[in-house]
């Protein structure tokens, strides 16, 4: 069956450092990723995307990886802060149609 | 420019009456989207269309629920009649294109009674 797998436990990093949330898929051919932030009582915001012929993408301080080989997209927040504290969602479009299957999501705490 | 609007922000309800939610998609949109989250099974798609026709609606749990799209700025879901376990948040969401981001509304929190 299809999944799409984020670590469903909260990922509590301090100020400063850098944050890496994976995204896994399974028995999913996607033509590309999609990642997603949302805030409590908030609707998933847009973030960034990566096609399948794309192994990274950057704006400002996040950045996207996407290896079709392995079937994960890894998303990074260099120097995070407090304010980065919320829920990362990844989504994926298959290649025919145009579904976009979210993961369920990470929770990011930032302390100062 | 405005984003997606959605209406109401919150409903509560008993069950067995016919909720009704309301979407404004942003202007110049030719996708529109409905979803519903909760914690057990995350942000799932219900139904889309594309320039006002339903595309699919696979995702639309049963018939009780039912969605339209009458114009370019308007959409509805409605659930009749309500159950409990309907409870939720709703949201909606538009974009220029499948391969485009989607901007979400900020949804609509059901409780069924």
């Amino acid at each position: 069956s299809q999944k799409i797998e984020q670590n469903s436990e909260a990922l509590n990093i301090q100020e400063g450092k850098t944050a890496t949330l994976t995204c896994n898929y399974t028995n999913y051919s996607p033509a590309y990723l999609q990642w997603y932030r949302q805030d409590p009582g908030r609707g998933p915001v847009f973030l960034l995307l990566i096609r399948e012929n794309e192994k990274e993408k950057r704006k400002e301080r996040l950045k996207v990886t996407f290896d079709t080989t392995l079937k994960q997209s890894l998303f990074h927040i260099t120097a995070s802060q407090p304010a980065d504290s919320a829920t990362y969602l990844c989504a994926l479009v298959q290649n025919a149609g145009n579904m976009l299957t979210f993961g369920g999501g990470t929770r990011l705490m930032v302390k100062p | 420019d405005a984003g997606v609007i959605q209406s109401p922000r919150h409903e509560v309800t008993e069950m067995g009456q016919e909720v009704t939610l309301r979407c404004k998609p942003i202007s110049g949109h030719d996708y529109l989207f409905w979803y519903r989250q909760t914690m057990m099974r995350g942000l799932e798609l219900l139904i889309y269309f594309n320039n006002n026709v339903p595309i699919d609606d696979s995702g639309m749990p049963e018939d009780r629920f039912s969605a339209k799209m009458p114009n370019a700025s308007f959409s509805t879901l409605k659930i009749q009649p309500s159950e409990p376990r309907d409870s939720a948040v709703y949201f909606c969401a538009s974009s220029t294109g499948s391969d485009q981001p989607q901007h979400f509304g900020d949804g609509t929190r059901l409780s069924i009674l």
